[in-house]
Parts: structure tokens; sequence; C-alpha cells
């Protein structure tokens, strides 16, 4: 069974150029979530689905991030316009309700 | 701010010995679980422990949980090279149960 997938998985931009990550849950996943992980330390939750709402974005800085996730299966997250401290490892992860969470790679991304 | 401390921040042993890192959490708890960060790579869940279990067992990984102390514990016996990633502690309370926050995570390296 294919794990959850994420692209790109690299991503270098100069400050306020929009930026796009895609992820692709586990097959029959309906609760998606999106983390972003600055270095050292641990991932901190930006936006959680169930199915295609968004249940928490309490910590989603909604001035330049966005997010969806179309039919309830895959989901993008936005940026626009980056800045230098948007610069950060990316993650998405899939469960089962609220089941335990399997994460994609990520999409490490450098803001110049 | 993070609801989960690791400790120590980093740890470094030799093939074979145990390693054990601490968890320490501030508000009553539903679950507590232990993921394993491999450099660059995603989380992996390792163990969950309910708010009413004391220890669990998984292979080499035993975890304890004291909800009166807010702390929990991950040992890992008989170290192998390979275990050498960073291990974090994630917390799910009881209100807004699908929601894990992360500590900042025990960076474990296991010398040959």
């Amino acid at each position: 069974e294919a794990g959850v997938v994420q692209s790109p998985r690299y991503k270098i931009i100069e400050k306020k150029q929009p930026v796009a990550f895609w992820c692709n849950p586990i097959s029959g996943h309906n609760t998606l979530y999106w983390y972003r992980q600055n270095l050292g330390q641990g991932p901190e939750l930006l936006i959680r689905y169930e199915n295609e709402e968004a249940v928490d974005d309490s910590q989603l800085p909604k001035d330049r991030f966005s997010a969806e996730r179309l039919k309830g299966v895959d989901s993008t997250l936005k940026i626009q316009p980056a800045e230098l401290g948007d610069s950060a490892v990316y993650l998405c992860a899939s469960s089962l309700d609220q089941g335990t969470q399997y994460f994609g790679p990520g999409t490490r991304l450098l803001v110049l | 701010s993070q609801q989960g401390e690791e400790d120590p921040q980093a740890l470094s042993i030799q093939e074979g010995e145990n390693a054990t890192m601490n968890c320490s959490y501030k508000t009553s708890i539903n679950n507590l679980q232990w993921y394993r960060q491999n450099s660059g790579r995603g989380l992996v869940h390792l163990i969950l422990i309910r708010s009413n279990e004391r220890e669990k067992h998984s292979g080499r990984l035993r975890v304890t949980l004291d909800t009166s102390k807010k702390s929990s514990s991950l040992l890992i016996t008989a170290s192998r090279a390979a275990d050498t990633a960073s291990y974090f502690c994630a917390t799910n309370r009881y209100t807004n149960a699908g929601k894990s926050t992360f500590g900042d995570g025990t960076t474990l390296t296991v010398k040959p």
C-alpha cells in the first residue's frame, strides 16, 4: 500500500514569490493534516481536515497561507507571498478518523 | 507553545546500550504517542499509550506514563546504529482530540 505522497520534495524560491505544496493521503484516510517543522523543533499543526472540511485551522497564518482539500482526498497548501521565515519542512499526514497519523516525507522549503 | 518537552535534547550512546528519553507535558491528556524521525524523512509512529495505561511494550521499546507527574519515558533496549534518529512525543487532549501537539524532540545517536 502506498504511503502519503508529497510533492515537490524540495523547493527554493525568492521571497515574495508564491509556492504550493501537494499531498496525496493514504487511500481511505478521511483526516488530513498539514504541519510545519522548523529546524530543531517538532511539527506544528497548521490545519486539519476531516473529509473536505477544515476543522482546525487556528494555527494557519491566514494572511498568506491557504489550503484546500477538494473532494476530500488530495490537498494543496499555498503560501503567497512567501517570507524568509517560512523556510521550513512542510509535512502532510493522514489518518483514519483520529487514529494513528501516517506522515509523508515532507517538502523542504527554502526562501531566499 | 509546545505541550510536550523532551529531555535530554541530545543523547549519544554505544551500540548495545539502552537509551531513555523523557517527555513532560502541561495539561491533562487523552493519550500520548512517540514518533521517530530519521534525518530528512517524515515521522514514523512508534507507540501510543492511553491515559489509563501505565506501561506498554513494543519489541525493544518500552513506554511508561505517569499522569500524576505529567511525564512519559521511552526506553529503547539493546540499541542499534539504525536507531539513530530524533524521537518526539505528542499529546492528545480530551478536547480537540484529533489534534496532536508535539515536543521538540530528543536526538539520539547510536555509535557502532
